[in-house]
């Protein structure tokens, strides 16, 4: 069945790039996301991209997809203490209509 | 920028309840959805409604769970009688579907506790 994997913590100084990394199992998957989670709050789409592309580009915001290997990635360049949330990665497939989502990884940004 | 809203943000009830969860989706978008996340866990997908229909649920959704779209612009979530594992924040979203890549667009959810 469709499963999304995160690792759920991550930790980086202030300044530092991170990254967050996700593995998919739906080899159907043609939209994958990136959703920001802070405290109480609701989900915020980052950025998403097409199963056809293999890196998008968002101002701080990298995204990489290895479709081969089933792994997505975020990367964050000069990480600020605002940055500090849950993120989810998420897939969902054309004619399907609902989103399959990660656990969430919780990045601390240390000061 | 148009956003998906929710009603209540909170709600404490007891047991055995019923309960009911209101949204008004982006305007010009066509799905609606309802996910729900019990405190640190997943996001878990409940589910869809397009062209005044569910589409898709997920074995959650029992027949405990209900959805309305009751005019242009309200969608709602009804629990028929609550239990304490109901307790979680539930989300509604909405999407224009392919043609804006699939994405969901969520609301700022409605927290429920069930005491």
């Amino acid at each position: 069945g469709e499963d999304v994997e995160q690792s759920l913590f991550l930790s980086v100084r202030e300044g530092d790039s991170s990254v967050i990394n996700c593995t998919y199992t739906d080899s159907s998957s043609t939209y994958l996301y990136w959703y920001k989670q802070e405290p109480g709050a609701g989900l915020q789409l980052l950025t998403y991209i097409f199963s056809n592309m293999d890196m998008k580009q968002d101002q701080r915001l990298t995204v990489l997809l290895n479709k081969k290997d089933k792994h997505l990635s975020l990367r964050i360049a000069d990480t600020q203490t605002g940055d500090s949330a849950i993120y989810f990665c998420a897939e969902s497939y054309t004619g399907g209509f609902k989103t399959i989502f990660g656990a969430g990884t919780r990045l601390f940004v240390k000061a | 920028e148009p956003e998906v809203t929710q009603t209540p943000s909170h709600q404490v009830t007891q047991m055995g309840q019923e309960v009911i969860l209101r949204c008004v989706p982006i305007s010009n978008h066509l799905y609606f959805y309802w996910y729900r996340q019990i405190l640190g866990q997943k996001v878990e997908f409940l589910v869809s409604f397009y062209n005044n229909e569910i589409s898709e649920k997920s074995e959650i959704f029992d027949d405990q769970f209900s959805v309305e779209r009751p005019d242009g612009s309200n969608f709602t979530l009804k629990i028929r009688s609550t239990k304490l594992e109901d307790s979680a924040m539930y989300f509604c979203a909405s999407s224009a579907g392919a043609s804006s890549g699939n994405t969901i667009y969520f609301g700022e959810g409605s927290w429920l506790t069930v005491v």
